[in-house]
């Protein structure tokens, strides 16, 4: 069973450009959330997804950011005009659904995004 | 609203030293409870968890309990390696299936050989 699955491992934009992450979970996990990690900082929350809704995204900056999880394919984290403050470690997570182990999540190996 | 605080690091011990990294919380009714790991360049992973009071996880040597009455999941292991030495994250989910995982800040651990 692989494991999450993200791609880029590494992007590298310029000032102004878009960043798109994108995230496989698990195969039969449809709970997705994505984490930002500054250097030498603990992981922040940013959303929380399943198939096609968005539950909670309490963390995701106002603009820029957008999140998604459809019903076919990787969910994606895509920041529009992306600025040198958003150069971090992007990880996504994912776990099973309600009544297996809901509360485990399992991560993928980040996208380490520079911006130039 | 629930929080995580685990001690500061770095930590930096000589190899097979006794190793504890402190983890409290706090949080309404009876969340989970997760040490998550991290090596260098890559992605957190899943150490040992606890679901409830008393409750010890363990892995690879790493022993977690749950303890209620103090509101800690203190993290040990009785001799340290080399390839131990990682950033460790104390971490919490609440009783709700939406609840999202709270993260401590992370404690890197140094093992000298």
């Amino acid at each position: 069973n692989a494991g999450v699955m993200q791609n880029p491992r590494h992007l590298v934009r310029r000032r102004g450009q878009e960043a798109r992450l994108r995230c496989s979970p698990m195969k039969g996990h449809s709970h997705v959330y994505w984490y930002r990690q500054l250097p030498e900082e603990g992981l922040k929350f940013m959303v929380y997804l399943q198939k096609e809704n968005i539950i909670d995204e309490s963390g995701m900056p106002k603009e820029r950011f957008s999140a998604e999880f459809p019903k076919e394919g990787p969910s994606i984290l895509r920041i529009q005009q992306v600025v040198r403050g958003d150069s971090a470690a992007y990880f996504c997570a994912s776990s099973p659904s309600w009544g297996t182990e809901p509360d485990t999540q399992y991560f993928g190996p980040g996208t380490r995004l520079t911006v130039l | 609203g629930n929080s995580v605080t685990q001690m500061e690091g770095p930590v930096t011990l000589s190899e097979e030293a006794f190793l504890t990294i402190n983890c409290t919380y706090t949080a309404t009714g009876y969340p989970s409870l997760f040490w998550y790991v991290q090596y260098p360049g890559e992605g957190l992973q899943l150490l040992l968890k606890a679901t409830k009071a008393d409750d010890k996880g363990s892995n690879k040597g790493f022993e977690a309990t749950y303890r209620k009455e103090t509101t800690s999941f203190h993290l040990e292991k009785g001799s340290v390696q080399v390839s131990d030495s990682a950033v460790y994250f104390c971490a919490l989910s609440g009783m709700n299936r939406d609840d999202k995982i709270i993260f401590g800040k992370g404690t890197r651990l140094h093992i000298l050989p």
